[in-house]
């Protein structure tokens, strides 16, 4: 079994709609992060968590918003779904300060 | 947090050693050095992780200069499988990383 899932893997929406991404990790890690990644582009950090009681915006976290439910869990939510969130959402953990990072496969979301 | 440059693009052959260089001028005394590879539609895997001189693993080096302003990834003999962007990060522990637009290595037969 993997040790980061992500889901739906796959979502289409409509403009306006809320949307809830969800990402589960098994390997006991502290630190979860969600990341967007554009066609051609890197990788940005929109919002990431150092335990349960600790949430942090990163680069570009207007119109998103998080949950850190339990260790295991961390939620990404768009309220109101534009076209220009179309793209692919990556979450990832990470065990002690510096240690690496652990992606998901990813959520491909496009919103109509 | 450090910005950092890498060359957009880069093609080899296989067998070949790649060297891919980032700079990060303004990297602080806290901050580390990693590299990530992505291939298409997956995350992003790590691959090494230094702050300073040299270290190696199984599948590359990372050398890294007394000033710290750059690092170099060391691919030994690619292979067509290592085609894919690879993404220079430098940032201390206790503090969020961000990954740039990367390099895209194309291996050819």
């Amino acid at each position: 079994d993997a040790d980061v899932t992500q889901t739906p893997r796959n979502r289409i929406t409509k403009t306006g709609k809320r949307i809830m991404l969800e990402c589960s990790q098994t390997k006991g890690h502290d630190r979860m992060y969600w990341y967007r990644q554009d066609p051609g582009l890197g990788l940005r950090l929109i919002y990431y968590s150092f335990d349960v009681k600790d949430i942090n915006k990163g680069e570009i976290s207007d119109g998103y918003s998080v949950s850190r439910q339990a260790q295991a869990k961390f939620s990404l939510s768009l309220e109101s779904a534009i076209p220009n969130q179309t793209a692919l959402y990556f979450c990832a953990t990470s065990g002690v300060a510096g240690d690496e990072q652990y992606f998901g496969p990813g959520t491909r979301l496009t919103v109509t | 947090l450090a910005k950092t440059t890498q060359p957009i693009s880069m093609d080899s052959y296989e067998g070949q050693e790649v060297n891919i260089t980032c700079s990060h001028n303004n990297i602080a005394t806290n901050d580390y050095i990693t590299w990530y590879q992505q291939f298409p539609s997956q995350g992003p895997r790590f691959i090494i992780q230094g702050y300073k001189t040299k270290v190696t693993n199984e599948v590359a080096s990372l050398f890294i200069p007394a000033d710290r302003k750059s690092s170099t990834l060391s691919l030994p003999r690619v292979s067509l499988s290592d085609t894919a962007v690879y993404y220079c990060l430098v940032g201390a522990p206790n503090n969020d990383m961000r990954f740039g637009a990367g390099t895209r290595l194309t291996v050819k037969p």
